[in-house]
């Protein structure tokens, strides 16, 4: 069965900091990833997605995954995080079904 | 851009009353899912919806629950005598194809449940 762990539910990084969030993936075959973030009383956008090819992928407010399948990971990186990066962000895994597994996220805080 | 809608963004209700939760997909889009997180946990799949009947749905989503497209741009959820642990945001989604298909769910902002 698909699963997606999170390791690190809170998460603190300076502003201009560098900043790398955990995800790791079961799954037997190749897996659909994608990174969701959500602010406070928001919805869920969509930042990146995994599907196939380059296992580097790039997705919208200066964010970055790499897909290893070797370590089942696909990790989210952001060479300087923002104050208006501060809010949850949730790593999911899609592919068997129609739906999609979410883990169970991480807070990211900013300090000034 | 297109985006999914949902209303109300908050419902308050009592114990034991019938709450009607509404989306509006995308309107292209082909596949419709329910989702909820309650509060402080993850999000979780309830149910998906294609051509007019559940595909897949999950453990949760049970007897006092059920979905509906009742026109060509509507997607309720229903849920028919709530309990106090249905408190929860719901989260409604829609894809062009299913999640198997290389295709992306575009989420609507939810509905916050709060039953007392």
């Amino acid at each position: 069965a698909q699963s997606v762990t999170q390791p690190d539910i809170h998460i603190t990084v300076s502003e201009g900091a560098s900043l790398e969030l955990r995800c790791n993936y079961s799954y037997g075959a190749t897996p659909y990833l994608f990174w969701y973030v959500q602010s406070p009383g928001q919805g869920l956008q969509l930042l990146l997605k995994y599907f196939s090819g380059d296992t580097l992928v790039q997705g919208i407010k200066g964010f970055e995954a790499e897909f290893k399948r070797s370590q089942s990971s696909f990790n989210l990186r952001k060479p300087s995080v923002h104050w208006s990066d501060a809010a949850e962000y949730f790593c999911a895994v899609g592919g068997e079904q129609d739906k999609i597994i979410f883990g169970k996220g991480t807070r990211l805080h900013i300090l000034p | 851009e297109p985006e999914v809608t949902q209303t109300p963004s908050h419902q308050v209700t009592q114990m034991g009353q019938e709450v009607i939760l509404r989306c509006v997909p995308i309107s292209n889009h082909l596949y419709f899912y329910w989702y909820r997180q309650i509060l402080g946990q993850k999000v979780e799949f309830l149910v998906s919806f294609y051509n007019n009947e559940i595909s897949e749905k999950s453990e949760i989503f049970d007897d006092q629950f059920s979905v509906e497209r009742p026109d060509g741009s509507n997607f309720t959820l229903k849920i028919r005598s709530t309990k106090l642990e249905d408190s929860a945001m719901y989260f409604c989604a829609s894809s062009l194809m299913g999640a198997r298909s290389y295709n992306e769910q575009f989420f609507g902002p939810g509905t916050r449940l709060t039953v007392l």
